[in-house]
């Protein structure tokens, strides 16, 4: 089946600009993540949704980060007045549940590469 | 504070060499960890999770709480298995949010 689906795949923008990100998960997947990955920084987490509950955004590095999910499906992750240092790759990940006495497996899209000028 | 320690940036052996690649951790709690890895051009994928206890394209992974590490093993490299590891962890049972936390990860190359 399909897996979860990113686009664009690269962006260039300059400085700052704003810009979108989306996601698409897997049907059916009711938990979202997205995650950052940078050169010297690794992965890191930006924020999580999961079903109707308030989204942890505990990862978000600073207000000019928002991300939201429509209808409980697709994800658009915004960053407005680009900086330089937001050049990344940002990467999607869906599961089926989160919580509970088991850990469901993420899967990841195959992420944006950002660049920002 | 909650964090993964990949400490090799790069590893480089030869085929048919062993392997360790290592990770320690630092958690408040009993945390679940796991490794994911990315073949070139690739996305990341899940390779292994600790409480699986399975044994994942030959490589294996054992928890060491007392050590705080979860090193990854395999016994005989092989040139496919080249790609970028990364070490994770996230909250353990009962947890209401599996957010992972990465380490920077290890690129292993296997030479011929």
């Amino acid at each position: 089946g399909a897996g979860v689906s990113q686009s664009p795949s690269n962006k260039v923008t300059e400085k700052g600009k704003d810009v979108e990100l989306r996601c698409d998960p897997i049907s059916g997947h009711t938990a979202l993540y997205w995650y950052r990955q940078s050169l010297g920084q690794g992965l890191e987490f930006l924020i999580y949704f999961q079903g109707n509950s308030a989204p942890d955004k505990s990862g978000l590095p600073s207000d000019r980060f928002s991300a939201e999910r429509t209808g409980g499906s697709v994800s658009t992750l915004t960053i407005q007045r680009t900086q330089q240092e937001d050049s990344a790759v940002y990467l999607c990940a869906s599961s089926l549940v989160a919580g509970g006495r088991s850990y469901n497996e993420q899967f990841f899209g195959p992420g944006t590469r950002l660049t920002v000028l | 504070a909650q964090r993964v320690t990949q400490p090799e940036k790069l590893l480089s052996v030869f085929k048919g060499a062993p392997v360790e690649l290592k990770c320690n951790y630092s958690y408040s709690g009993s945390p679940e960890l796991f490794w994911y890895v990315q073949y070139s051009r690739q996305r990341l994928q899940l390779l292994l999770r600790h409480i699986s206890r399975e044994s994942i394209k030959g490589f294996t992974a054992d928890l060491n709480k007392g050590e705080t590490s979860f090193h990854l093993k395999k016994p005989f490299a092989q040139e496919e298995d080249s790609a970028m590891y990364y070490c994770a962890l996230s909250r353990g049972y009962g947890g209401a949010t599996n957010k992972l936390i990465f380490g920077t990860g290890t690129l292993l190359a296997v030479q011929p």
